[in-house]
């Protein structure tokens, strides 16, 4: 059965570093996203995206997170400048139209020191 | 922020009992929901959708949706041991974006 992979899967970075991860959704899916996880809390919508442009995204997702589809099978989320607090599980996902079911990747865990 | 509300529990259930799962949801436009299944430490599975008021069935899993209570709920037949982990509710807000309850931990009792 086709599935979201992620990679790293887990990063251990530097306060202040930039970090990158990436995502290779379902091959025939068009619609992507990001999503978090701090532990022991809820699942966290991040940003969606569709036709080479963000679609929608939440206050969370500011000026240091970034999104981008460099190539035809990756998805990737960047962080600028790494703070503490964005210690957490980031799950990328997709799905073949907006409401259909999403799909979720196992998954990166960023450790933020 | 419209709201996705579980019990977070946990629900305790023995052994092949039914265990019940409950959701509320506060966007009344919602037209999509969706029950997933995080095991600790792990991503979220995909269990059921449902899209139209009233019973979907999946093998022991029962999904009931009801629009104008603003009530999702996911019923697990015979439950067994592989069936503890978390499940997660979650609700299509605007065209895309889910989102998602706290979670009911589910521990099935041998």
């Amino acid at each position: 059965e086709p599935e979201v992979t992620q990679t790293p899967s887990h990063q251990v970075t530097q306060m202040g570093q930039e970090v990158i991860l990436r995502c290779v959704p379902i091959s025939n899916h068009l619609y992507f996203y990001w999503y978090r996880q701090i532990l022991g809390q809820k699942v966290e919508f991040l940003v969606s995206f569709y036709n080479n442009e963000i679609s929608e995204k939440s206050e969370i997702f500011d000026d240091q997170f970034s999104v981008e589809r460099p190539d035809g099978s990756n998805f990737t989320l960047k962080i600028r400048s790494t703070k503490l607090e964005d210690s957490a599980m980031y799950f990328c996902a997709s799905s073949n139209t907006g409401a259909r079911p999403q799909h979720f990747g196992d998954g990166t865990r960023l450790s933020i020191l | 922020q419209k709201e996705v509300e579980q019990n977070s529990g946990p629900l305790s259930v023995p052994e092949g009992a039914i265990a019940s799962l409950n959701c509320t949801y506060s966007d009344r436009g919602s037209q999509s929901f969706f029950w997933y299944r995080q095991y600790s430490g792990k991503s979220p599975e995909l269990i059921m959708s449902i899209y139209s008021n009233g019973d979907k069935e999946d093998g022991r899993f029962t999904a009931q949706l009801n629009k104008a209570s603003q009530y999702v709920s996911l019923l697990i037949r015979d439950s067994q041991p592989s069936d503890s982990a978390t499940y997660l509710c979650a609700v299509n807000q605007g065209a895309q974006k889910l989102v998602f309850g706290q979670g009911t931990r589910l521990t099935i009792n041998p």
